[in-house]
């Protein structure tokens, strides 16, 4: 079975910087499929952060950061702020099956 | 400005129907494909469904396959989710969400969401 994985929780204070990992396999990463990246805060619907493993969309603050490498990507925010504190998923296509895939979900939590 | 607005969700007993809704505004609706993303009460985001702008190509996942048919109407501005044979499992906040590029399948706009509780 497919699936992308995150750790479940990550934490920093303010001002610092963390990054979450999200690890897939062949199907999906590792076949070159582009990874992109979801905020959601409590209660809303999630947001698009990331797009084509390091683009962000117009609007979205230059600490937040992607990249990819082989079967793996990776988030980065920097200056940690307590608006930061979310729910962040990875997402990429994967040929099993022959649809999105979503990551298992990072809490981040702002010390 | 991009607006999607899904509404159809309510509570079913095992084995019923639902069919959800989404109503779209703000964008060209009839050139974007669009998905059906669902998030169970604290977990994760699953997809569910895709359907191509012209309705040419369809994806269901595996746990919706045969029991779930997505649609829309792009006179309407509007996509849609039938759900026979509803479970337990199927338990979720349902979101309608554009998708930016169908060559990646990234998504840039979502609904509010609409919640289907499946329990008798």
């Amino acid at each position: 079975q497919s699936v992308l994985t995150q750790p479940p929780s990550v934490s920093g204070a303010p001002g610092q910087r963390v990054t979450i990992s999200c690890t897939g396999s062949s199907s999906n990463i590792g076949a070159g499929y582009d990874v992109h990246w979801y905020q959601q805060l409590p209660g809303t619907a999630p947001k698009l952060l990331i797009y084509g493993n390091s683009n962000r969309p117009s609007g979205v603050p230059d600490r937040f950061s992607g990249s990819k490498s082989g079967t793996s990507a990776s988030l980065a925010i920097t200056g940690l702020q307590a608006e930061d504190e979310a729910d962040y998923y990875c997402q990429s296509y994967d040929s099993s099956l022959s649809g999105p895939l979503f990551g298992t979900g990072t809490k981040v939590t702002v010390l | 400005e991009v607006q999607l607005v899904e509404s159809g969700g309510g509570l079913v007993k095992p084995g019923g129907s639902l069919r959800l809704s989404c109503a779209a505004s703000g964008f060209t609706f009839s050139s974007y494909s669009m998905n059906w993303v669902r998030q169970a009460p604290g977990k994760g985001l699953e997809w569910v469904s895709s359907i191509s702008s012209s309705s040419s190509y369809i994806y269901y996942a595996d746990s919706v396959k045969g029991r779930f048919t997505i649609s829309r109407d792009n006179a309407k501005n509007s996509l849609y989710l039938q759900m026979n044979s509803l479970r337990a499992e199927d338990t979720a906040v349902y979101y309608c969400a554009r998708v930016r590029d169908p060559d990646d399948y990234s998504v840039d706009y979502w609904g509010q969401g609409t919640l289907v509780t499946v329990s008798s």
